[in-house]
């Protein structure tokens, strides 16, 4: 089975653009989390989807937002940039069968920016 | 505040032998636990999990224990192997309607084998 994907790997924007991300989750898979990972603050919950749906959302500014598409596969957008948003972006997804929550991780996309 | 906390960034342990992890957590509200180990470049790999309903549960060389009233737990790897050596992460969930909320993670401990 295939673990889940993201893409791009690698971005380097400019402060005061805005950026996409990808990410697909494992298949059968329908919750989608989004977390950011820096240096200071570490790993941190950013957003959670299911069935098209935000559910859960962390304590991050309205420029950071997502969507999931009807196959599940989901998106993150950042508006705006700024320096400080340079990090390490991870999509996790779950089955959320009965017991099964345990969240599996893609390999992220390093976003940098300048 | 810190909710999930691993007070050590590092440890060092001989191969062969046992390594212990450690993780404290401030919300009584968590009621599910993971261990994830991560290498550089790489998301987090899902280890072994625990739900507050046990106090114990196994998968190989790994032992996840948690005390509900200490609100600690501990992650056992017996033996320890080089391939060991990575940034462990413990995480922390409050599940809610049985969805999956977001996860709270410690900042990670370094595990270092040595040969």
């Amino acid at each position: 089975k295939a673990g889940v994907t993201q893409t791009p790997r690698y971005l380097i924007k400019t402060r005061g653009q805005q950026v996409t991300l990808s990410c697909s989750p494992i298949s059968g898979h329908r919750s989608v989390s989004w977390y950011q990972q820096t240096p200071g603050q570490g790993l941190q919950f950013l957003f959670e989807y299911f069935s098209e749906t935000q559910r859960n959302k962390g304590n991050f500014p309205g420029r950071f937002s997502g969507r999931q598409f009807s196959n599940s596969r989901s998106e993150m957008n950042v508006s705006t940039l700024e320096l400080g948003d340079s990090a390490l972006y991870l999509c996790a997804s779950s089955s959320l069968r009965a017991g099964d929550y345990e969240q599996y991780f893609g390999p992220g996309t390093r976003l940098t920016v300048t | 505040d810190q909710q999930v906390k691993q007070n050590s960034p590092s440890l060092s342990v001989q191969e062969g032998r046992i390594s212990i992890l450690n993780c404290d957590y401030t919300n009584s509200m968590f009621d599910y636990f993971l261990w994830y180990k991560k290498y550089p470049a790489e998301g987090p790999t899902f280890l072994i999990s625990i739900s507050s309903i046990k106090d114990k549960n196994e998968d190989g060389r790994f032992t996840v224990f948690l005390n509900k009233s200490a609100k600690h737990l501990s992650l056992h790897i017996v033996p320890s192997q080089p391939g060991d050596s990575a940034v462990y992460f413990c995480a922390a969930s409050a599940r809610t309607g049985g969805g999956a909320d977001g996860l709270t993670f410690g900042k990670g401990t370094h595990l270092i084998i040595q040969p």
